[in-house]
C-alpha cells in the first residue's frame, strides 16, 4: 500500500520569506501523480499543484514550485514571497492513476506578519 | 460554476444514533468521492463512485456506513448506528472522470458524536 509522510506538523514562516513543505512517500509504480492541497480553516480543500512522475521538469505554479526527487521519493512544496493569505494546513497527496488520492497527516503553515 | 455542496454544514448527535449527508457534486462530474477527515489527521477515502456505480469501498465500514448516488449525481452517506469515534469531518469531492483528473471539494461536514 502507498503511504504518504509528511515529517512537519508545523511551519512558521515571515511574511514575504521563502518557506518549503516536506513531503516523502512510498510506492512500488512507476507512473502516478502527486499533488499538494490547502485546506484554510474554513475547510476547503484547494489543489495548489500537480506533479506527473513521468515529467522530470519541477511543476511551478505562480510563488508555488516543487522540487521533485523520484529516486529519493521526496515531493517537497516551495512557497515564495510568503503572504499571510497562505496561512493553512498543507497536505501533500499520491494518486497511482487509479484515482484514489492518499494523504499525509498535513503541516500546518503559520506566517508572521 | 456551482462549487460541490454538501448539507448539513454541522451536526451533533449521540452515539448510536444516525445521521446523514448529503453531497451535490460540480455538474457534469462523473466521479464523486466521500473523504473522512478525523481531527489533526488527513482525508481517507471511504468511497469511490463512478457515476451512479461503486468504484472503491474498500476502506468503508459496511456494517454502519451506507452510501448511495442515485441516477449518478447527487449522493448521500449515512452512519447507523453512530459511535464516538464517527467524530469527524465528511469530505464529498468530484471530478470530471476517473484517471487523474483534479477533485474539487466541498466544505465538509463536521460530525460530533456525543
Amino acid at each position: 500500500a502507498q503511504t504518504v509522510t509528511q515529517s512537519q506538523p508545523e511551519m512558521s514562516v515571515q511574511e514575504a520569506e521563502t518557506v518549503t513543505l516536506s513531503c516523502t512517500y512510498d510506492t512500488s509504480e512507476s507512473d502516478y501523480y502527486l499533488f499538494w492541497y490547502k485546506q484554510p480553516p474554513s475547510r476547503q480543500m484547494i489543489l495548489v499543484i500537480r506533479q506527473e512522475a513521468y515529467k522530470q521538469q519541477n511543476a511551478t505554479e505562480n510563488r508555488f514550485s516543487v522540487n521533485f526527487q523520484k529516486a529519493a521519493k521526496s515531493f517537497s512544496l516551495k512557497i515564495s514571497d510568503s503572504q499571510l493569505g497562505d496561512a493553512a494546513m498543507y497536505f501533500c497527496a499520491y494518486n497511482n492513476a487509479g484515482n484514489m488520492l492518499t494523504f499525509g497527516g498535513g503541516t500546518r503553515l503559520m506566517v508572521k506578519p | 460554476e456551482a462549487g460541490v455542496a454538501q448539507s448539513p454544514r454541522y451536526k451533533i448527535i449521540e452515539k448510536r444514533q444516525s445521521v446523514a449527508f448529503w453531497c451535490n457534486p460540480i455538474s457534469g462530474h462523473a466521479t464523486l468521492y466521500w473523504y473522512q477527515q478525523i481531527l489533526g489527521q488527513g482525508p481517507k477515502l471511504l468511497i469511490q463512485f463512478q457515476n451512479n456505480g461503486v468504484v472503491d469501498d474498500s476502506q468503508l465500514p459496511k456494517d454502519r456506513f451506507s452510501a448511495e448516488r442515485l441516477k449518478g449525481v447527487d449522493s448521500t452517506l449515512k452512519i447507523q448506528p453512530a459511535k464516538l469515534e464517527d467524530s469527524a469531518v465528511y469530505l464529498c469531492a468530484s471530478s470530471l472522470d476517473e484517471g487523474n483528473y483534479e477533485q474539487y471539494f466541498g466544505p465538509g461536514t463536521r460530525l460530533t458524536v456525543t
